[in-house]
């Protein structure tokens, strides 16, 4: 079946550093791709929509110059974490969509901001 | 706005109990509802869906009905087995083709043999 790589799977930064994480779809094409967040004991919240070749939509709260995501091919998206603080820390979750199917979810990269 | 309450966990049963996890929901519009699960160390997988209201999604076992009445959406299991210890999710969606998906809390799963 469809599979959704997300890479690292953990990732430990000092305060102030950048820190990328990456999305592939591995044997589809993604016209689209959400990046969601989870704090603990918490539910999923959509952090924005990535279009292959568009600007991404982010949703109410979330800072767009903090939270940089590129959809530069259909099979690939980033998130970037700019300047990060310790309040950075979450799961972060990416999700990847084709028309005619339903949503496939990375594993989720656990980022600790030290 | 939209929002799903889920019940909280952790919830630990014995194999082969009968097994409930509330979800109820709040949609502005008619909203298409979803349970998630995630298996240790994997990625977030459909487990069922249904779209409208009676709707019955139903797999691996699992069922939930679509209770328009009560804005319900629980998931049942008439016997668990230690492979179905997980996280689960229940979510919505509002708007024709519109997978921007609103999640509850997540319900963490352990089946003891």
């Amino acid at each position: 079946g469809a599979v959704v790589s997300q890479h690292p799977s953990r990732v430990i930064c000092k305060s102030g550093t950048s820190v990328k994480i990456e999305c592939r779809s591995l044997d589809f094409q993604a016209t689209t791709m959400f990046w969601y967040r989870q704090f603990p004991k918490q539910s999923l919240m959509l952090m924005a929509t990535s279009n292959e070749g568009s600007k991404a939509t982010y949703e109410q709260g979330v800072e767009k110059d903090k939270f940089l995501i590129n959809h530069a091919s259909l099979t690939l998206s980033t998130l970037t974490v700019t300047s990060a603080h310790p309040e950075d820390s979450s799961f972060y979750i990416c999700s990847a969509q084709t028309p005619d199917s339903p949503l496939h979810f990375g594993n989720g990269t656990r980022l600790t901001v030290t | 706005g939209n929002s799903v309450t889920q019940m909280e966990g952790p919830v630990t049963l014995s194999e082969e109990a009968f097994l409930t996890i509330n979800c109820t929901y709040t949609a502005t519009g008619y909203p298409s509802l979803f349970w998630y699960v995630q298996y240790p160390g994997e990625g977030l997988q459909l487990l069922l869906k249904a779209t409208k209201a009676d709707d019955k999604g139903s797999n691996k076992g699992f069922e939930a009905t679509y209770r328009k009445e009560t804005t319900s959406f629980h998931l049942e299991k008439g016997s668990v087995q230690v492979s179905d210890s997980a996280v689960y999710f229940c979510a919505l969606s509002v708007g024709f083709g519109n997978e921007k998906l609103t999640f509850g809390t997540g319900t963490r799963l352990t089946i003891i043999p």
